[in-house]
């Protein structure tokens, strides 16, 4: 069974300084990878996603992603933070069977708050 | 792009009753699937309908049923409400064609079961 951790439940970063979030999986497989971001009350907007090729992937807002095989990795980054980058971040691996049938299981998310 | 919309936003339930929730899938997407997210937690898998079948399910009771229309619009039932079942309910729809495998959520429906 596929699983995601996300170590860290809130994280607080000033707002133009370099933000890091982690994720670890677990999967018997090549994965599909996903980060997603949630805003209060709101659903999720994918940032993200990684499938296979390239290992370093960039998505919108100016987030990018790096797949680690070896590490069982797949860490959001931004190289400054924005104020309006204040939500909860999700991780999530999917898995597709031969029916094409996916299941994406999230992690339990990181919030990011942003100071002045 | 029209996007996933979902219907109604905000729910309150009196335990043991019975709840359906509503969702459109965005535009050439035949393939939903629902999540429930409760407070301070990541979304859990449902189920997932494909062509009006349901092609795979979560740890989630026989309570929790849902269908698919020929539009690819869908609904979520609920049946004898628990309070634990108060969350966040995701929809999200997605296209079975290409390689693209990213799911486009909607804004959810807030249940309260009281």
């Amino acid at each position: 069974a596929q699983s995601v951790t996300q170590p860290d439940i809130h994280i607080t970063v000033s707002e133009g300084a370099s933000l890091e979030l982690r994720c670890n999986y677990s999967y018997g497989a090549t994965p599909y990878l996903f980060w997603y971001v949630q805003s209060p009350g709101q659903g999720l907007q994918l940032l993200l996603k990684y499938f296979s090729g390239d290992t370093l992937v960039q998505g919108i807002k100016g987030f990018e992603a790096e797949f680690k095989r070896s590490q069982s990795s797949f860490n959001l980054r931004k190289p400054s933070v924005h104020w309006s980058d204040a939500a909860e971040y999700f991780c999530a691996v999917g898995a597709v069977n031969s029916g094409g049938y996916q299941k994406v299981t999230f992690g339990i998310g990181t919030k990011l708050q942003v100071i002045p | 792009e029209t996007g996933v919309t979902q219907s109604p936003t905000h729910l309150i339930k009196t335990r043991g009753q019975q709840v359906t929730l509503r969702c459109s899938s965005q535009s050439g997407h035949n393939t939903v699937s629902w999540y429930q997210q409760a407070l301070g937690q990541g979304p859990q898998f449902i189920f997932q309908y494909y062509r009006e079948e349901e092609n795979g399910r979560g740890n989630f009771p026989p309570r929790f049923s849902g269908l698919q229309f020929p539009n690819y619009s869908s609904e979520l039932n609920v049946n004898a409400l628990e309070l634990d079942d108060s969350a966040l309910y995701l929809c999200a729809s997605r296209p079975v064609q290409g390689g693209d495998y990213g799911y486009t959520f909607g804004s959810g429906t807030r249940l309260t079961v009281v």
